[in-house]
């Protein structure tokens, strides 16, 4: 059975500061890595999804990279700003789409 | 905005009643997966329906049972409602069933008392 950790549960960080979140997975047998964000009360945004025969992707100030055979993958935020607060979920996909999901990193950027 | 939409946003319901909820996919999405997340944790797979079919389903009990239309379209329902169905309940399309990004609704606010 997947399991997916997030570390840090929760991130507060004053502005312009580059982060780094961290996503490790159980089961390295996956076709993809999505990261989410989401705001309170809120569905979810995709940002990134990275498929297992990728090493990183880029968008923006984000750059998410996979380790697929560590089970691990990280989000890089460069430069933060107020905006980004938010929670930051990743999730894996095994098979069939059906992702399972981190318990999230609750991110606080102060101005 | 993701083209998902979800109705309603907000519903409360007591211990033992049912209820529905819907969502309706992106435009040329024949897949949607429906997710409940409890408060402060990630979201987790309930089911999943692809041209109409059950194409999956998470540790979830039979209560738990869905729909997906011609449209594409889908309904969430559940049956005999417990205190610990309260939750934020989410539906995501995609095309296919392997490799896709999933797009995800807004959500529907369920409060079970």
């Amino acid at each position: 059975k997947q399991e997916v950790t997030q570390i840090p549960a929760a991130l507060s960080v004053p502005e312009g500061e580059n982060l780094v979140l961290n996503c490790s997975f159980t089961d390295s047998a996956i076709y993809n890595l999505q990261w989410f964000r989401q705001d309170p009360g809120k569905g979810l945004t995709s940002l990134l999804l990275i498929q297992s025969s990728q090493r990183e992707q880029t968008s923006g100030r984000l750059n998410a990279s996979l380790d697929k055979s560590s089970g691990r993958s990280t989000l890089y935020i460069a430069a933060s700003q107020p905006g980004d607060s938010a929670t930051y979920l990743c999730a894996v996909n095994n098979a069939g789409n059906m992702l399972t999901f981190g318990g999230g990193t609750r991110l606080m950027v102060k101005p | 905005e993701t083209g998902v939409t979800q109705s309603p946003t907000h519903l409360i319901k007591t211990r033992g009643q049912q209820v529905t909820l819907r969502c309706s996919s992106q435009s040329g999405h024949n897949t949607v997966s429906w997710y409940q997340q409890a408060l402060g944790q990630g979201p987790q797979f309930i089911f999943q329906y692809y041209r109409e079919e059950e194409n999956g389903r998470g540790n979830f009990p039979p209560r738990f049972s869905g729909l997906q239309f011609p449209n594409y379209s889908s309904e969430l329902n559940v049956n005999a409602l417990e205190l610990d169905d309260s939750a934020l309940y989410l539906c995501a399309s995609s095309f296919g069933t392997v490799q896709e990004t999933q797009y995800f609704g807004p959500g529907t606010r369920l409060l079970v008392l």
